[in-house]
């Protein structure tokens, strides 16, 4: 068990449908960060937060919106999805963002989706 | 812009064999690098980070080696099992700038089989 549990662990959702991947670390750590892996592509860096603050927006569409109400908990807000939006969606987090702070990154199992 | 190539893209052995899987990143300027496995459909698990200024980790059957100046990194797997069946994958942190951002390469699907 890494410590970063997200729920749910599948997800389908229709196009017009709104829905949130939740994302909670036990680890007492500063930053997270929402990745996206699609099928045949390397992992893409969506989102990072630190200490709730957001500090990376990696040219991510408005469809998908985070929310970091606290150091713990990261939310991926879902609406008006494209199927090529499917993918395995991965939260991670790490003891912070500074040099010598941000150690290794932990990663959740993930969430499928699939978007019809 | 860095980018992580991992070679082979699939890989099978028979069990017991020892086997080595490639990563190549084109900028140098990196804080470290890491290897990760990962089951289908499931999270990353961090199995090697090696610092810049190292050449080697190691931790159990698994050796892991980084030569910074060509731009290589190697993961030795030393008599495979069933259960190391998993995608390895390979991602740098960079030395300057957001430090934070890692750099992915697409993993080296690897099965053994009994």
């Amino acid at each position: 068990e890494t410590g970063v549990t997200q729920t749910p662990r599948h997800l389908v959702m229709g196009m017009t449908n709104k829905k949130s991947l939740k994302c909670e670390q036990h680890l007492g750590h500063n930053a997270m960060y929402w990745y996206k892996q699609s099928a045949k592509k390397p992992l893409e860096l969506m989102f990072v937060y630190s200490l709730e603050e957001r500090v990376e927006n990696n040219s991510v569409p408005s469809r998908f919106s985070p929310e970091c109400p606290n150091s713990s908990h990261l939310f991926l807000h879902l609406h008006t999805l494209q199927p090529e939006d499917s993918a395995l969606y991965l939260c991670a987090s790490s003891p912070g963002l500074g040099r010598a702070a941000v150690g290794e990154q932990f990663f959740g199992p993930g969430t499928r989706l699939t978007v019809l | 812009k860095q980018e992580v190539t991992q070679i082979p893209a699939a890989l099978s052995v028979p069990e017991g064999e020892n086997l080595v899987l490639n990563c190549s990143f084109t900028d140098s300027a990196i804080y470290n690098l890491q290897w990760f496995r990962q089951d289908p459909g499931k999270g990353l698990t961090s199995l090697l980070l090696i610092q810049s200024s190292q050449r080697e980790q190691t931790s159990g059957r698994l050796n892991a080696s980084l030569d910074k100046s060509s731009g290589r990194s190697t993961l030795y797997i030393a008599a495979s099992q069933p259960g190391d069946s998993a995608t390895y994958l390979c991602a740098v942190r960079p030395s300057g700038g957001s430090n934070y951002k890692l750099t992915f390469g697409k993993g080296t699907l690897l099965t053994v089989n009994p």
